[in-house]
């Protein structure tokens, strides 16, 4: 069974932290994405990535940075965490998101106190 | 640029009866549908897709959606709905632009299924 699998399930982290939210797929994707869920908002695009060390902004990409070393490790990055960056993170990953959609991770439930 | 618009925030529905989960979206070039589920506490799972052909396309659990180009929208339904289908749903359509093909989501709807 394909997966992708982010490493934390739920995280509470202080403002001003640095966090890294880490997503892993087993399916050799060249595609990975990281959104935010917020009620009443849906999902808003943060970044992405079409290949190795390859990223690019999505809709909201203020105060988040990714890193893409490997095809299988996508991370999210919250460079100074802040309280307005509670939220659901989602990964996701697609061999081509045009035809075959997306398969996202379970999501990290993120809480900064 | 394209958005998707779900109407419907929450629809209550009673076991085994049937649901329809509206879906409108707008584009200037050719979108490819996708829905979207989310059980509680968990990820999304795709549900079904149109890419082209017929209008009327199955997924899992036994929903279907139908694209109706004129009144660019995607709705989904299900004739007789169980308990394990309460969940939110996601609307999303996916173009190509500015060389990436981005996909844009709905704010979902929650579907809850009384017993």
């Amino acid at each position: 069974d394909v997966k992708v699998t982010q490493s934390s399930r739920y995280l509470v982290k202080r403002t001003g932290e640095k966090v890294f939210l880490e997503c892993v797929q087993d399916m050799d994707h060249e595609n990975m994405f990281w959104y935010r869920q917020d009620p009443g908002l849906g999902l808003r695009l943060i970044y992405f990535s079409y290949d190795v060390k390859m990223k690019e902004k999505g809709d909201i990409p203020e105060g988040y940075s990714v890193s893409r070393e490997k095809k299988e490790r996508f991370s999210l990055i919250l460079e100074s965490a802040s309280t307005n960056q509670t939220s659901m993170y989602l990964c996701a990953s697609s061999s081509d998101p045009r035809v075959r959609g997306y398969t996202f991770g379970s999501g990290t439930r993120l809480t900064v106190v | 640029a394209q958005s998707v618009t779900q109407l419907d925030s929450q629809v209550p529905v009673f076991e085994e009866a049937p649901v329809e989960l509206r879906c409108n979206y707008s584009s200037s070039v050719s979108v490819y549908l996708f829905w979207y589920v989310q059980y509680p506490n968990q990820g999304l799972q795709l549900l079904l897709k149109y890419l082209s052909g017929s209008t009327l396309v199955k997924g899992i659990n036994g929903f279907e959606a139908e694209f109706n180009k004129s009144q660019t929208s995607f709705h989904l339904r299900k004739p007789s709905v169980h308990i394990s289908d309460t969940a939110e749903y996601f609307c999303a359509v996916s173009v190509f632009s500015g060389g990436y093909q981005k996909v844009t989501f709905g704010t979902g709807t929650k579907l809850q299924v009384i017993p």
